[in-house]
């Protein structure tokens, strides 16, 4: 079992905005990272930090946190969005150890 | 550009070891600022994080492999390995090899997989 929680899946209009969410007590103490996993392919990172977006990915990828709950935002959702989305942090131990949520599959309508 | 790719068996028997080996290339593994992580995704599952190691050899690994798990590094030829023990069916996965890092700001600290190899399907059957 995960410590990180995401909803199983998610969908959105073509264009409109979309928030997938990663709950976990670890987040009261760390930011979550973001990953994108198209199918058959490697993940992705897409946000890291509070709010960073790594060199390449669109600026309509956006993080943030609240409490144990961090979220990603895609405003103004794409058809090549659609995939899975999986985010990270360390767990709750205080030893550093990686957490991942179970990934929320994305759908674009 | 910084690349990773896995290498190693496909195909491991029941009980026996798997070993996979991550190079590193358009980098150095020596780098100071990162560790470099194994992460594993059974077919059709999520993502697992195995474990990571610094070029010096310390090494962190999740507590409910830890017993089976061990990553190594060679620096000389920019290059770090997995072996897991007494596989079962259930170790079937992709795995993938990526650089870990991680920063802390004001307010919190974050850590973070990029890049990522292209990932290698280890099938455990006999």
């Amino acid at each position: 079992s995960s410590e990180l929680t995401q909803d199983p899946a998610v969908s959105v209009a073509l264009g409109q905005t979309v928030r997938i969410t990663c709950q976990g007590d670890s987040l009261r103490s760390y930011y979550a990272s973001w990953y994108q996993q198209k199918p058959g392919q490697a993940p992705v990172l897409v946000i890291y930090g509070k709010n960073n977006r790594p060199s390449g990915i669109p600026d309509r990828f956006s993080g943030s946190s609240s409490g144990n709950t961090a979220s990603l935002t895609i405003t103004g959702a794409q058809a090549e969005d659609e995939a899975d989305y999986y985010c990270n942090s360390r767990d709750s131990s205080g030893n550093l150890h990686v957490v991942f949520g179970g990934g929320t599959k994305l759908t674009v309508l | 550009q910084l690349q990773l790719q896995e290498s190693g068996p496909g195909l491991v028997k029941p009980s026996e070891t798997l070993s996979l080996t991550c190079t590193v290339s358009g980098g150095s593994i020596s780098s100071s600022s990162y560790y470099w992580g194994w992460i594993r995704q059974p077919p059709g599952k999520g993502l697992e994080w195995i474990g990571s190691i610094y070029y010096s050899g310390s090494t962190y690994y999740n507590p409910s492999l830890k017993s089976r798990v061990t990553i190594s590094v060679d620096t000389s030829k920019n290059q770090f390995s997995l072996k897991l023990s007494s596989v079962t069916a259930a170790d079937t996965a992709v795995y993938y090899c990526a650089r870990h890092g991680g920063d802390c700001s004001s307010t919190s600290c974050y850590n973070w997989f990029d890049p990522w190899g292209q990932g290698t399907l280890v099938t455990v059957s006999s």
